[in-house]
């Protein structure tokens, strides 16, 4: 398809298990976040790539959250040893270029639903 | 760092009616994009709108940067306009900082 693509839609997980989330972004489109949505709230930032390039995991809560994107497209975002306050929405975002003054919306992915029992 | 502060936070219509949600924000613009969450909690792109005003058919957005706010119009409102309304700001590393969001339900 044309936009974000994210796997699984859901995904429900016992706590201290580890799980990897899936974005496939718009093709040609060179930067790409992860946002963390808890219910009820905005979404917030966690990482970012340009290219393969993981410019910035400010907003990473853990050392558990690890991103990646190695060959400049798909990324995925790990989860070690999840705990319950993980349970959340995931969102992925890609735009085509990180220049300002452009017209360069980001464009998001549906997201995954992540449960931890 | 940034923030960003959207009224109001709860919001409800008779079918019809005519709207205006505000975002405040509290640094220079560089990016602001106004999104709809439905109610499958898909984020749908309205408007990117750092200045000026733009128009798409029943909805348009304003944005003063000299002023740091941004005006979302929703005119003749339709059921299918609830959900979720964010505002969202650029910073200097590239991310969005959304507002809390306007819940929106409009009644038949």
């Amino acid at each position: 398809g044309a936009g974000v693509s994210q796997s699984p839609r859901y995904k429900v997980a016992k706590r201290g298990q580890d799980v990897a989330l899936r974005c496939d972004p718009i093709s040609g489109h060179v930067s790409l976040f992860w946002y963390q949505q808890a219910l009820g709230q905005g979404p917030e930032f966690l990482t970012y790539f340009q290219n393969e390039a993981q410019l910035d995991k400010s907003g990473l809560p853990s050392d558990r959250f690890f991103a990646e994107r190695p060959e400049g497209s798909v990324s995925t975002l790990k989860i070690q040893r999840t705990q319950q306050e993980d349970s959340a929405v995931y969102l992925c975002a890609s735009s085509l270029a990180p220049h300002r003054g452009l017209d360069q919306p980001q464009h998001f992915g549906d997201g995954t639903r992540l449960s931890i029992l | 760092g940034i923030q960003v502060e959207q009224s109001p936070p709860d919001l409800i219509l008779q079918e019809g009616a005519n709207s205006t949600l505000r975002c405040n924000f509290s640094d220079s613009v560089n990016n602001l994009q106004w999104f709809h969450q439905n109610p499958w909690g898909q984020l749908i792109n309205l408007f990117y709108i750092p200045s000026g005003t733009k128009q798409n058919g029943r909805l348009s957005a304003t944005t003063v940067a000299t002023e740091r706010y941004s005006l979302l119009y929703i005119s003749s409102s339709q059921t299918t306009d609830s959900g979720v309304y964010f505002c969202a700001e650029e910073g200097a590393g590239n991310m969005l900082t959304f507002g809390g969001g306007t819940r929106l339900m409009v009644k038949p």
